[in-house]
């Protein structure tokens, strides 16, 4: 079963603007993560917030929870082509022990030149 | 330099035959994953292992099979009996904290595995 739902499925942008996508999950969360993609390769981990926090951010990228909406957005400010790419979210479903992520179905983001 | 090689890159299965994907991190992490992502979909969890000689089914483990027998090594062999098995698959590593996992995925290039 898949616990992430990213929205949109498909954005496209100029480079210089701001990218956002969401995410809704259905369970308890320990905590939240961000994955990227590009086409044909591994998944990068790009950013983890926890259940209580509220907003994180690392460089460009800014991510939000809220968990009483079951709902996390990652922005991504001052967008590149190198940017383009799928974007995940995981959550860990709120086990206690253990490590399996369960994977959204992504949203594939375009930035043009 | 740290990381997980998954190999081959391609792979072609004839019907009826069983292949065996390579997986091997040098991370010294304790758990592992195989993940199945079909085209324009998310990534969908066939088994994982948190400790070696120990292994879970994920959601869509039939047709598949693992072993764990070293921590640097998670092989997945797809079985005859996974009747759809074209699609690319990916192996992660995550160090485990003794809590809840405050890390994230390691994960490999992939494999793409084709039937012929």
């Amino acid at each position: 079963s898949q616990q992430g739902e990213e929205d949109p499925q498909a954005l496209s942008i100029q480079e210089g603007e701001n990218a956002t996508m969401n995410c809704s999950y259905k369970t308890s969360i320990n905590n939240l993560q961000w994955y990227r993609q590009n086409s044909g390769r591994g998944l990068v981990h790009l950013i983890l917030i926890r259940s209580n926090e509220r907003e994180k951010h690392s460089g460009r990228l800014r991510v939000t929870l809220d968990t009483s909406k079951k709902s996390s957005s990652l922005l991504i400010t001052a967008s590149r082509a190198a940017d383009t790419a799928s974007y995940f979210c995981a959550t860990d479903g709120g086990a206690s022990w253990t490590d399996k992520l369960i994977f959204g179905t992504g949203t594939r983001l375009q930035v043009f030149p | 330099d740290g990381g997980i090689t998954q190999s081959p890159k391609y792979l072609f299965r004839k019907e009826g035959q069983n292949v065996t994907l390579s997986c091997e991190q040098n991370l010294n992490h304790d758990a592992m994953y195989w993940y199945r992502q079909d085209p324009g979909q998310g990534l969908r969890l066939i088994y994982y292992s948190q400790i070696v000689n120990d292994f879970q089914k994920g959601d869509i483990a039939e047709g598949y099979s693992v072993s764990r027998e070293k921590k640097e090594s998670f092989p997945l062999t797809v079985t005859s009996a996974q009747k759809n098995p074209t699609a690319f698959y990916l192996c992660a590593s995550s160090s485990r904290t003794g809590d809840h996992s405050n890390y994230g995925y390691t994960f490999g290039s992939g494999t793409r595995l084709t039937v012929v």
